[in-house]
């Protein structure tokens, strides 16, 4: 099974900030993986699929890139609508696709 | 817009059985595989069971595997989990989400989980 190692766990930014996540897979993956935003109580959001394409109506702000065994998340310009927690998904060996621990981001 | 809503969900005793239903709308239901995800208190998704659109093809997560059952109804648009032998380990909410089309090629593969239910609570606890 594909493992993903999300850093960090705990992130916490000013609003205006350009923040990155990184998501590690334990073996190449190619660039099929996948960036969720879940906030407390709600389903995750897909934001990002295969590593750097934006779903339809999710902010500019987000954007994705890496291949291969390294990803990144970066959010430019963090709004206070931002926090949340967000996943990585690997949809390379698939079923299942393992998702990573989880980036909780939160306001400073 | 697509819709998913579960329901089923519910307080029940270790080794007692519980049924999961979604219900999808605005979607060509029998166009998309279909998956049960599940989240933990505190913890990250993990995808235990996946059907194809047809029904034919699926998948379970070892920590489910022959407990859990996935099934859907076409006709009714549909998605089902019968979970039995339950454990206080599968407390979590449970999520049904569209995975992929049945028909894809190149990237149209790999498109992740678009639409999401609201989730539905299962406890397990003497």
């Amino acid at each position: 099974d594909i493992q993903l190692t999300q850093s960090p766990s705990f992130l916490s930014a000013s609003v205006g900030d350009r923040v990155t996540i990184t998501c590690r897979a334990s073996r190449g993956i190619s660039t099929f993986l996948a960036w969720y935003q879940q906030k407390p109580g709600k389903a995750p959001k897909l934001l990002i699929y295969v590593a750097s394409t934006l779903q339809s109506g999710v902010p500019s702000r987000f954007s994705g890139s890496g291949s291969g065994t390294e990803f990144t998340l970066t959010i430019s310009g963090l709004q206070p609508e931002d926090i949340a927690t967000y996943y990585c998904q690997q949809l390379n060996s698939y079923p299942p696709g393992s998702f990573g621990q989880g980036t909780k981001l939160e306001i400073k | 817009q697509v819709q998913l809503v579960e329901s089923g969900g519910g307080l029940v005793k270790p080794g007692g059985s519980l049924r999961l239903s979604c219900a999808a709308s605005a979607i060509k239901f029998n166009d998309y595989y279909m998956g049960w995800i599940r989240q933990a208190p505190g913890k990250g998704p993990e995808y235990i069971a996946y059907i194809s659109g047809s029904g034919g093809t699926i998948f379970y997560a070892d920590s489910v595997r022959g407990r859990f059952t996935v099934s859907r109804d076409n006709t009714k648009k549909s998605l089902y989990l019968q979970m039995n032998s339950l454990r206080a380990e599968d407390t979590a909410v449970y999520y049904c989400a569209r995975d992929r089309p049945q028909e894809c090629s190149g990237v149209g593969c790999y498109v992740g989980l678009q639409y999401w239910g609201q989730g539905t609570l299962v406890t397990v606890s003497s």
